[in-house]
């Protein structure tokens, strides 16, 4: 069975921080990744999406990287804000049927101003 | 523009009771999902439509049931809910399956 960590669970950091959240995931024969934000009490928004043959994206402040053969992504977030606090999920889209995609469990983030 | 909208936010139900969660996207998307999502567990697929006319189970299906309407529309129906049941639901959209997925604000129910 698939399964996807994501460590730390929750993590506080200083405004201004570069920060970096991990994703990593056990069957390396995956199809995308992709990363979400949620806030509390609210739905998923989605903010980068990785396919397998990529190595990274980028949106902004927002980069996110792809390593299939060690079984891990990185959402890397420069300069943080407050604005930034929140959970944030990946999610793994494995070949052979959408009803495979496995989500983790996020990380937790605080910016502190 | 509206994305993804769910209907209702709340609810709260009767163990036996049963209720239907609507769902509906504008954004012309082929493919439609439903997840719930319980502390300690991520998000967990439900059930999903590829495109209009089909839907197929996903990881817990057990329980539910689902209708592709038209395009738009994806409904979640619990016949005769049980406490396990109670979580938050989501649903989500994308142009096709395996593409950028965007969600709704969830429907957040328990059952007593």
């Amino acid at each position: 069975k698939q399964e996807v960590t994501q460590i730390p669970a929750a993590l506080s950091v200083p405004e201004g921080e570069n920060l970096v959240l991990n994703c990593s995931f056990t069957d390396s024969a995956i199809y995308n990744l992709q990363w979400f934000r949620q806030d509390p009490g609210k739905g998923l928004t989605s903010l980068l999406l990785i396919q397998s043959s990529q190595r990274e994206q980028t949106s902004g402040r927002l980069n996110a990287s792809l390593d299939k053969s060690s079984g891990r992504s990185t959402l890397y977030i420069a300069a943080s804000q407050p604005g930034d606090s929140a959970t944030y999920l990946c999610a793994v889209g494995y070949s052979g049927g959408y009803q495979k995609v496995t989500f983790g469990t996020g990380t937790k983030l605080q910016v502190i101003p | 523009n509206a994305g993804v909208t769910q209907t209702p936010k709340f609810q709260v139900l009767k163990t036996g009771q049963s209720m239907t969660l609507q769902c509906a996207q504008d954004m012309n998307h082929n493919s439609m999902y439903w997840y719930r999502q319980d502390p300690g567990m991520g998000l967990r697929l439900i059930y999903y439509s590829a495109s209009e006319g089909t839907t197929d189970k996903g990881e817990v299906p057990n329980g539910y049931n689902v209708s592709r309407l038209n395009k738009r529309e994806f409904s979640l129906r619990l016949e005769s809910a049980a406490p396990s049941q109670t979580s938050v639901y989501f649903c989500a959209s994308s142009v096709r399956l395996n593409t950028e997925a965007f969600f709704g604000q969830g429907t957040r129910l328990t059952v007593v």
